[in-house]
């Protein structure tokens, strides 16, 4: 099994809709993020989370909402998606130590 | 504030050709330095990390210097083989930051 994963794989929404994408993790790490990748944009960080009782807003968190609902689970929420939140959503988990990130392989979402 | 600037791609190269991909930073503190790898349709995976200036990070044939005089972590493979072809992404972390900064990512195709 992957130590991140993401569900679901592949998604297509449309305007209006709540939609919720979900991420666990077997690495015992404490630290939870999730980015979006657009072309040419690189990644960009919408939350993350250091503990179950920590969230944070990243650099473009309007619009989304998160959950944490234990160490291992971090769930992303679009409550009414649009369609420019049509991208690449990552998923990634770090240790304390800053060793690198661990990224699950990635939810992509249209907003049609 | 704290950044990554990446050269732009897509690059493409012949089979056996020597690679460098350009990575700079801005930074206030001290960080870590990271080259990431996308291969199609997969997640991100670290590829070799730096923790403080002149130290070199290696995997799977790839190297990068951490060299603080110039801000820079550019990747460099001797030969570059079909496999190879991926997004990679520079990226740091500060001691006392909360998340990643990634560069924009390169794409890379190398041709047989």
């Amino acid at each position: 099994d992957a130590d991140v994963t993401q569900t679901p794989r592949n998604r297509i929404t449309k305007t209006g809709k709540r939609i919720m994408l979900e991420c666990s993790q077997t690495k015992g790490h404490d630290r939870m993020y999730w980015y979006r990748q657009d072309p040419g944009l690189g990644l960009r960080l919408i939350y993350y989370s250091f503990d179950v009782k920590d969230i944070n807003k990243g650099e473009i968190s309007d619009g989304y909402s998160v959950s944490r609902q234990a160490q291992a689970k971090f769930s992303l929420s679009l409550e009414s998606a649009i369609p420019n939140q049509t991208a690449l959503y990552f998923c990634a988990t770090s240790d304390r130590d800053r060793s690198g990130y661990t990224f699950g392989s990635g939810t992509r979402l249209t907003v049609v | 504030g704290d950044s990554v600037t990446q050269m732009e791609g897509p690059v493409t190269l012949s089979e056996e050709a020597f690679l460098t991909i350009n990575c700079t930073y801005t930074a206030t503190g001290y960080p870590s330095l990271f080259w990431y790898v996308q291969y199609p349709g997969e997640g991100l995976q670290l590829l070799l990390k730096a923790t403080k200036a002149d130290d070199k990070g290696s995997n799977k044939g790839f190297e990068a210097t951490y060299r603080k005089e110039t801000t820079s972590f550019h990747l460099e493979k001797g030969s570059v083989q079909v496999s190879d072809s991926a997004v990679y992404f520079c990226a740091l972390s500060l001691n006392t930051g909360n998340q990643f900064y990634f560069g924009t990512g390169t794409s890379l195709t190398v041709i047989p």
